[in-house]
């Protein structure tokens, strides 16, 4: 199975803040990287599909990047509707694996 | 507007088993693969089982894999969750997940509001 990594497990930010959270596999995924956003109480909601391309109707402040083993999720400027923890997952081989999670709170 | 139901969660013995039900709508469901997605109490996210457009490429998390079967009514706009030989380590929030393409990209872009299964004597 492909072991996917975040870091950090958690942040603290500011709203504007420019927040930046990795994902790396145990292995070579291409480019087969999702980020999932996910609110308390809240089911898990599909940010960026294939590392970059970004899912209809979320804002254009998320971006993501990277291929390989490496991967990243930024949110240019943080706004108050984006403290939530945020999930990785590869989509190269099942079983799809999801990465442990990166929460990200308010400073 | 494009949604999913879950159904079928509830408390229930170690050993037993439980049907969970998954109503979809708002899209034409025999287009899409669809999955089981669940979320232990705290935790992070762990892939369960998924299924293609026509009841093909089914697969299954080694965790759950002769214990759990999916299955899908796409008369009814329905997937199903068969969970047998239920385990303490199986309670979770249990979600329905539509798949981006018929047969199984594991990209997951509609989730339903999950269903609770809790496995307790």
């Amino acid at each position: 199975d492909i072991q996917m990594t975040q870091s950090p497990s958690s942040l603290s930010a500011s709203v504007g803040d420019r927040v930046t959270i990795t994902c790396r596999a145990s292995q070579s995924i291409s480019g087969y990287l999702n980020w999932y956003q996910q609110k308390p109480g809240n089911a898990p909601k599909l940010l960026i599909y294939t590392a970059s391309s970004l899912q209809s109707g979320v804002p254009s402040r998320f971006s993501g990047s990277g291929s390989g083993t490496d991967f990243f999720l930024t949110i240019s400027s943080l706004q108050p509707e984006d403290f939530a923890t945020y999930y990785c997952q590869q989509s190269y081989s099942t079983p799809w694996t999801f990465g442990q999670g990166t929460k990200v709170e308010i400073k | 507007e494009v949604q999913l139901v879950e159904s079928g969660g509830g408390l229930v013995q170690p050993g037993r088993s439980l049907r969970l039900s998954c109503a979809a709508s708002g899209f034409t469901f025999d287009d899409h693969a669809m999955h089981w997605v669940r979320q232990a109490p705290g935790k992070g996210l762990e892939w369960v089982s998924g299924i293609g457009w026509n009841s093909g490429n089914i697969d299954y998390a080694d965790s759950v894999k002769g214990r759990f079967t999916i299955s899908r009514d796409n008369a009814e706009n329905s997937l199903y969750l068969q969970m047998n030989s239920l385990r303490t380590e199986d309670t979770a929030f249990y979600y329905c997940a539509k798949d981006s393409t018929s047969h199984g990209s594991g990209a997951f872009d509609i989730w339903g509001q999950g269903t609770m299964v809790t496995v307790s004597s």
